[in-house]
C-alpha cells in the first residue's frame, strides 16, 4: 500500500524564519509528487515534482524531490503570517490514474 | 491556474434527505474529476474518480449507492449524498484534471460543507 508521511505535523515559527517541511513516501509505481497549500477552503496548487534533484521555485517557496531516498522537502524563506496554512503533500501512482494520495499535512502557524 | 467551482458552498439538511453537490470546471474541459472528503483536522480522502461518460470508480469502503456520481459532460460532475445521516457531515471537495499525460496537476473546487442534522 502506498504511503505518504509528512513531518512535522505542526509547526509554529516567527515571521522572517525559514521553514522546511518534509514528505517521505512509499509507492509501487511513482509518477509524481505534488505540494498544495490549504487555508480555509480547498487546496491550492504549489508544485509538481517528477524528477530528482531539480528544484522548483516560486517566490519564497521552493521544493525538491529525491527519488532515491523517497522524500521531498518544501522550503519557505522569510515566512509571513499569510503563509499560515496546512501544507499537503500528495503522491500520484501510475497505476491509479491521476488520483492523489494525500499525506496528513503539516499545519504551519507564522506568528508576528 | 484553472478555475473549478462548487455549489453549494454550504448545506444543512435533515437526516434522511438527499443532497446534490455540483462541481464545474469553468475554463477548461475536465476529462477526469475526483471527489474527496475531509473530516476536521484530517487530510483529504479520495472517495471516487469520475470520468466523463462512464461509471465512477469508487475507493474501498465508499458506498456507490450512497454517494452517486454523475459526470455528464466535460465540465460538470455531480455528487449526490443519498439518505444522508449525521455521520455524512463533512467537507466535500472536488477536483478536476484537464487530461493529457503532461501534467498530474488537479485543480480543486472551494469545497462544500455538509451538515446533516
Amino acid at each position: 500500500e502506498d504511503k505518504v508521511v509528512q513531518s512535522p505535523l505542526s509547526l509554529v515559527v516567527h515571521e522572517g524564519d525559514t521553514v522546511t517541511l518534509n514528505c517521505s513516501y512509499e509507492v509501487t509505481n511513482f509518477r509524481s509528487l505534488l505540494w498544495y497549500k490549504q487555508e480555509k477552503k480547498a487546496p491550492t496548487f504549489l508544485f509538481m515534482l517528477t524528477s530528482s534533484g531539480i528544484e522548483k521555485k516560486s517566490g519564497r517557496l521552493s521544493s525538491i524531490l529525491d527519488k532515491k531516498e523517497l522524500f521531498s522537502i518544501l522550503n519557505i524563506t522569510a515566512t509571513q503570517t499569510g503563509d499560515s496554512a496546512i501544507y499537503l503533500c500528495a503522491l500520484v501512482n501510475s497505476n491509479s490514474g491521476y488520483a492523489l494520495n494525500f499525506g496528513k499535512g503539516t499545519s504551519l502557524l507564522v506568528t508576528p | 491556474g484553472a478555475v473549478v467551482s462548487q455549489h453549494p458552498s454550504r448545506v444543512i439538511c435533515k437526516s434522511g434527505t438527499s443532497v446534490k453537490i455540483e462541481c464545474r470546471s469553468l475554463d477548461f474541459q475536465a476529462t477526469t474529476m475526483f471527489w474527496y472528503r475531509q473530516f476536521p483536522k484530517q487530510s483529504l480522502m479520495l472517495m471516487a474518480t469520475s470520468n466523463e461518460g462512464s461509471k465512477a470508480t469508487y475507493e474501498q469502503g465508499v458506498e456507490k449507492d450512497k454517494f452517486l456520481i454523475n459526470h455528464a459532460s466535460l465540465t460538470l460532475s455531480t455528487l449526490t449524498v443519498t439518505s444522508a445521516h449525521p455521520e455524512d457531515s463533512s467537507f466535500y471537495i472536488c477536483s478536476a484534471h484537464s487530461g493529457g499525460s503532461s501534467t498530474d496537476t488537479q485543480y480543486f473546487g472551494p469545497g462544500t460543507r455538509l451538515t446533516v442534522l
